[in-house]
């Protein structure tokens, strides 16, 4: 099956700072999402991408497809950005498989 | 709208005794998923149900572990003679399905299971 690999494991930034996620894919993905699970454990959508670009406010994704990765890029970091983040991908039809995240920790 | 809703948030069982976990998925969602989520872990596929059919059931670790939506909406996971190795926050999902765009998953905030 897919494996999803997703770097750095950890990441601690001051306020207003920004960074730059990356998840790594081993095979050619039908659909790929963003997920910021918050302290109380809730998995909040951030992006639908199996390819391209896509931007939100201070967030933006983009999914390279052909090079089987995707990055996804946070500025001016708040603190209420802590957590974990992770990437999802759905090789076959429907069965996600999610990378082991990014816990990330913005200090004030 | 509503959101994806699990109950209860939380659970504590004493080993051997059955639990039955609720999902309410987003009206008119057709797929609905369950994943398992170990500490510090990403979560991990458990079952798959399109409207009322159980279509993948492959990720259930034992056959202590049985999943239903009789009428294609709610769906409960069912877990008996727990062991503590069942302890972990067990999340559900839902989808429009049908493709594409339509396959983005919503999750819920989960149930933590705690076995003693």
């Amino acid at each position: 099956g897919i494996q999803v690999e997703q770097s750095p494991p950890d990441l601690i930034l001051q306020e207003g700072a920004n960074s730059t996620l990356r998840c790594n894919f081993s095979d050619s993905v039908n659909n790929l999402q963003w997920f910021h699970q918050n302290p109380w454990g809730q998995l909040i959508n951030l992006f639908y991408i199996p390819s391209g670009t896509k931007q939100n406010g201070r967030l933006s994704a983009t999914t390279v497809a052909t090079e089987r990765y995707s990055l996804l890029y946070i500025s001016s970091s708040q603190t209420t950005d802590s957590g974990v983040y992770f990437c999802a991908c759905v090789g076959g039809t429907y069965k996600y498989i999610f990378g082991t995240g990014t816990r990330l920790k913005v200090l004030a | 709208g509503a959101g994806v809703s699990q109950s209860p948030r939380y659970k504590v069982a004493k080993r051997g005794q059955d639990v039955a976990l609720r999902c309410d998925p987003i009206s008119g969602h057709v797929s609905l998923f369950w994943y398992q989520q170990a500490l510090g872990q990403g979560p991990e596929f458990l079952t798959y149900f399109q409207n009322e059919a159980q279509l993948d059931k492959s990720g259930l670790p034992s056959d202590r572990f049985f999943a239903e939506r009789p009428e294609g909406s709610v769906s409960t996971l069912k877990i008996q003679r727990t062991q503590q190795e069942d302890s972990a926050v067990y999340l559900c999902a839902s989808s429009l399905g049908g493709g594409g765009r339509y396959n983005e998953q919503f999750f819920g905030p989960g149930t933590r299971l705690t076995v003693l």
